[in-house]
């Protein structure tokens, strides 16, 4: 089984200019979780998607931060405008239906940004 | 809100040695308790999980069991390996949340 994908895995970038990741999740998995990892920290969650809705975005800067999942299945994180404190691990997930006690989340290697 | 605190590092140990990771954490209702483990280049792994008091996870050698009277889930290995060098996260997710808090992680170096 293929595990989740995400790119690109590294991108440095100068502040004030934009930047999008992009993660596929495991086939079949209903659930899809955007991670941010800063150096020395754990894991803190930017946002929580059922399908293709949002179920926590409580904690992504909405000012500069989006999302989208569109069709359920591929996911897209982008920054506009990337500040220098945005410089972490942005890392994916999925499970696969934590509603039915299935909520095992997997990870991707992530994508590593700097920014200058 | 939820939380989580574990040991900080860095942790070098010596190949057979006893390996102890501090986890403690602040929930209201019942949570589940996890270790994930971030090997050198790769992505986070689920190593082990309980969820709910006194349940033992286990895998790989590792154990941790939920103490709910403390609050705890410290992770435990008899004897490491040079191959179990990593970092070791502790996570919670709350009642009927899916989410993940995780600690700031415990690198761990086992030598030869």
């Amino acid at each position: 089984e293929a595990g989740v994908a995400q790119s690109p895995r590294y991108k440095i970038i100068e502040k004030r200019q934009s930047v999008a990741f992009w993660c596929n999740p495991i086939s079949g998995h209903a659930t899809l979780y955007w991670y941010q990892q800063i150096l020395g920290q754990g894991p803190k969650l930017l946002i929580q998607f059922q399908n293709n809705g949002v179920v926590d975005d409580s904690q992504l800067p909405k000012d500069r931060f989006s999302a989208e999942r569109l069709k359920g299945v591929d996911s897209t994180l982008k920054i506009q405008p990337a500040k220098l404190e945005d410089s972490a691990v942005y890392l994916c997930a999925s499970s696969f239906d934590p509603d039915r006690g299935r909520n095992e989340q997997f990870f991707g290697p992530g994508t590593r940004l700097t920014v200058l | 809100g939820d939380s989580v605190t574990q040991m900080e590092g860095p942790v070098t140990l010596s190949e057979e040695a006893f390996l102890t990771i501090n986890c403690t954490y602040t929930a209201t209702g019942y949570p589940s308790l996890f270790w994930y483990v971030q090997y050198p280049g790769e992505g986070l792994q689920l190593l082990l999980k309980a969820t709910k008091a006194d349940d033992k996870g286990s895998n790989k050698g590792f154990e941790a069991t939920y103490r709910k009277e403390t609050t705890s889930f410290h992770l435990e290995k008899g004897s490491v390996q040079v191959s179990d060098s990593a970092v070791y996260f502790c996570a919670l997710s709350g009642s009927g949340d899916y989410k993940l808090s995780f600690g700031a992680g415990t690198t761990v170096t086992v030598r030869a």
